[in-house]
């Protein structure tokens, strides 16, 4: 039974177009994130999220956007795909909101972003 | 400017044997740090973690050390196994943890049979 599931596994895109990739967490955890893993392999923080506060790494091109449906969904959407934003993409999600520790993460399997 | 480092990119060991992975950190904020072991083509999978006020976690085979004061944790795998080969990412965290992990680049583990 997969705790945190990513749709698609893998996006292959033209530059220019918008696309979208969903999240779900079975887990019952209040905060969700999403990570990119570029070419160097190193996973940076985009986002982390709950039903009350979105803090975004000030390094993200705002063309990048989480929605989040409800507290089991965080999806990210990404406007005018460029060359650069081919990398690998995890959601992850964790117990806490803003009254715990959100620190130990589970993470999805990874969607492999390429844009031609 | 990493903040957390992993010297090492690969590490090879013999099966049976102990494997040592390491960490080095910058950040003296960070209070809470954990170790997440990856295999291809799959998410990062949490393994072991410690908080700052501790210097030792151990779980079955797997202990996470940490010295403060040189601001460097290492993982300790013992004994090895093939199954362990993969990579292993330290990660920390401060402010509770709400703005994220930091990780470092990982350390590919090979087990030799």
């Amino acid at each position: 039974d997969t705790a945190v599931s990513q749709t698609p596994k893998y996006l292959v895109t033209q530059m220019g177009n918008d696309k979208s990739i969903k999240c779900e967490q079975n887990l019952g955890h209040d905060t969700m994130y999403w990570y990119k893993q570029d070419s160097k392999k190193f996973l940076k923080i985009m986002f982390s999220y709950n039903n009350k506060e979105l803090i975004i790494n000030e390094t993200v091109p705002n063309r990048f956007s989480p929605k989040s449906p409800d507290k089991a969904h965080l999806n990210l959407h990404i406007n005018s795909l460029e060359l650069g934003d081919s990398a690998v993409y995890f959601c992850a999600s964790s117990h806490g909101g803003t009254s715990g520790r959100t620190d130990t993460q589970y993470f999805g399997p990874g969607t492999r972003l390429t844009v031609l | 400017d990493q903040q957390v480092k992993q010297n090492s990119p690969s590490l090879s060991v013999q099966e049976g044997r102990i494997s040592i992975l390491n960490c080095d950190y910058t950040n003296s904020m960070f209070d809470y740090f954990l170790w997440y072991k990856k295999y291809p083509a799959e998410g990062p999978t949490f393994l072991i973690s410690i908080s700052s006020i501790k210097d030792k976690n151990e779980d079955g085979r797997f202990t996470v050390f940490l010295n403060k004061s040189a601001k460097h944790l290492s993982l300790h795998i013992v004994p090895s196994q093939p199954g362990d080969s993969a990579v292993y990412f330290c990660a920390a965290s401060a402010t509770g943890g709400a703005d994220g992990l930091t990780f470092g680049k990982g350390t590919h583990l090979i087990i030799q049979p």
